[in-house]
C-alpha cells in the first residue's frame, strides 16, 4: 500500500477553523486528485491537478483550495466557507500519459465539531 | 459534463452464485471505463476496466462488458466468495478526469 499517503488518519476540527489535509506521492506521477466520499454519494472531485503549479476545479469546489508547489504534494485546504466539511477525503494519483488509472491514498476523515 | 448512474445501490447474493452491478453514462466521448472495489474502511483500488475499443474484458472470476451504442457497462463476478462483499464504483474518463457512480454495496452470504 506504499506510494502515496495522506496524513493524518483522523482529524477534528473546530466549526470556523481553516484545516490541511496532507497528500504525498512517490510515484513519480504527474496527475493528482481530490475526491470527498460521504455515504451514498460515491467519490466526488474537489480539485486536480495535471502539472505543478496547475490544478483545475473539479465539481465541488466551493470551499476548498489547493496548491501544487513540488510534483510529490498536492495539499487540501478545508476553508470556513465548505457549509459541510465533515467527510471522508481521497487523495490520488495517476501517471499522466497512462490509461487513467489512479491509485488512491488511505483517506483522511475529517470531523467538524 | 460526464454523468455516471450506477445500479443497483446494494445487492446480496448467495456464495457461490454470481453478482452483476450496472452503470450508464452520458458522454458518448468517454473512452476508458475502470471500477474500483473499496473494502470496509480501506481505500479504493481499481479491479478491472476496459477501453471503448473492446466490448469484454476478464481476469478470473471478473468481467466487464461494454455497450457503446447504448452507453452502458457491467461488472460481473462469477463464483462469488465472501472476500467479495465491498462497496464496487463504476467510473468512466475521456481523459484525466474520472466521473464515478455512487457505488454499490455488495454482500455475500455465506
Amino acid at each position: 500500500d506504499g506510494g502515496i499517503t495522506q496524513s493524518p488518519k483522523y482529524l477534528f476540527r473546530k466549526e470556523g477553523q481553516n484545516v490541511t489535509l496532507s497528500c504525498e506521492q512517490n510515484l513519480n506521477h504527474d496527475a493528482m486528485y481530490w475526491y470527498r466520499q460521504d455515504p451514498g454519494q460515491g467519490l466526488r472531485l474537489i480539485y486536480y491537478s495535471q502539472i505543478v503549479n496547475d490544478f483545475q476545479k473539479g465539481d465541488i469546489a466551493e470551499g476548498y483550495s489547493v496548491s501544487r508547489e513540488k510534483k510529490e504534494s498536492f495539499p487540501l485546504t478545508v476553508t470556513s466557507a465548505q457549509k459541510n466539511p465533515t467527510a471522508f477525503y481521497l487523495c490520488a494519483s495517476s501517471p499522466r500519459l497512462s490509461h487513467n488509472e489512479q491509485f488512491f491514498g488511505p483517506g483522511t476523515r475529517l470531523t467538524v465539531l | 459534463g460526464e454523468n455516471v448512474e450506477q445500479h443497483p445501490s446494494t445487492l446480496s447474493v448467495q456464495e457461490g452464485d454470481s453478482a452483476v452491478i450496472k452503470c450508464t453514462y452520458s458522454d458518448s466521448a468517454s473512452n476508458y471505463f475502470p471500477w474500483y472495489k473499496q473494502e470496509l474502511g480501506k481505500r479504493p483500488q481499481l479491479i478491472i476496466d476496459i477501453r471503448s475499443n473492446v466490448g469484454e474484458k476478464k481476469d478470473q472470476r471478473i468481467a466487464v462488458t461494454l455497450n457503446k451504442t447504448a452507453k452502458h457497462f457491467s461488472l460481473h463476478i462469477t463464483e462469488t466468495q465472501p472476500e467479495d462483499s465491498a462497496v464496487y464504483f463504476c467510473a468512466a474518463s475521456m481523459g484525466e478526469k474520472l466521473t464515478f457512480g455512487t457505488g454499490t454495496r455488495l454482500t455475500i452470504i455465506p
